[in-house]
């Protein structure tokens, strides 16, 4: 069975410009999740997804983030423009029952 | 809102000696979950545990929750340089959220 997959693995970028990662979870799994983790801390809920309802965003900086979850599979973020400290990895997870949570290798973005 | 705190965040030990990573959180919660995060991977998922008293093993590690008390402990057997990794304890809150520990650095020296 294929884990959580994301692409890119890393993205460099210069600051205000765009980016998106891209998160496709295993199959089945309806509950989607995007982390951030920072240099040397543990990872940040950004935003659930159940299906392709955002159930919780409340963690998304809404001035720049963006999220879609395309008929309740894949998963885009995109980040519009990008800042300097938006330097992180950012991390996808999904879940069957919201028990068990698998997690992508992550994109590691950083923002020149 | 729930905070989650690991001590210690770097914890430098010898082969074959035993420690404990602690867990405190701050408010209820019905999960708790260890993973370990090796450099520049992902999360590997090690325990989740869901009861008051629960305990798992798997090889050197053994993980144990105390609900009243708030408390998860992650501890290590006889310990190995494979073991050397982040290892992060977290907790799910009343809003289906799943908060993250800092993390604690374990180096394994031979």
């Amino acid at each position: 069975e294929a884990g959580v997959v994301q692409s890119p693995r890393y993205k460099i970028i210069e600051k205000k410009q765009p980016v998106a990662f891209w998160c496709n979870p295993i199959s089945g799994h309806n509950t989607l999740y995007w982390y951030r983790q920072n240099l040397g801390q543990g990872p940040e809920l950004l935003i659930r997804y159940e299906n392709e309802e955002a159930v919780d965003d409340s963690q998304l900086p809404k001035d720049r983030f963006s999220a879609e979850r395309l008929k309740g599979v894949d998963s885009t973020l995109k980040i519009q423009p990008a800042e300097l400290g938006d330097s992180a990895v950012y991390l996808c997870a999904s879940s069957q029952d919201r028990v068990g949570y698998t997690f992508g290798s992550g994109t590691r973005l950083t923002v020149v | 809102e729930l905070k989650v705190e690991q001590n210690p965040l770097f914890l430098s030990m010898q082969e074959g000696k035993n420690y404990t990573i602690y867990c405190n959180y701050s408010t209820t919660s019905d999960r708790l979950y260890w993973y370990r995060q090796d450099p520049g991977k992902s999360l590997e998922s090690l325990f989740v545990l869901l009861s008051n008293g629960a305990v798992k093993q798997e090889g050197r590690l053994m993980a144990s929750l105390d609900t009243k008390a708030r408390l998860s402990t992650l501890h290590i057997t006889a310990a190995v340089h494979d073991l050397s990794a982040t290892y992060f304890c977290a907790v799910r809150d009343r809003d289906d959220k799943i908060i993250f520990g800092k993390g604690t650095r374990l180096h394994i020296l031979p």
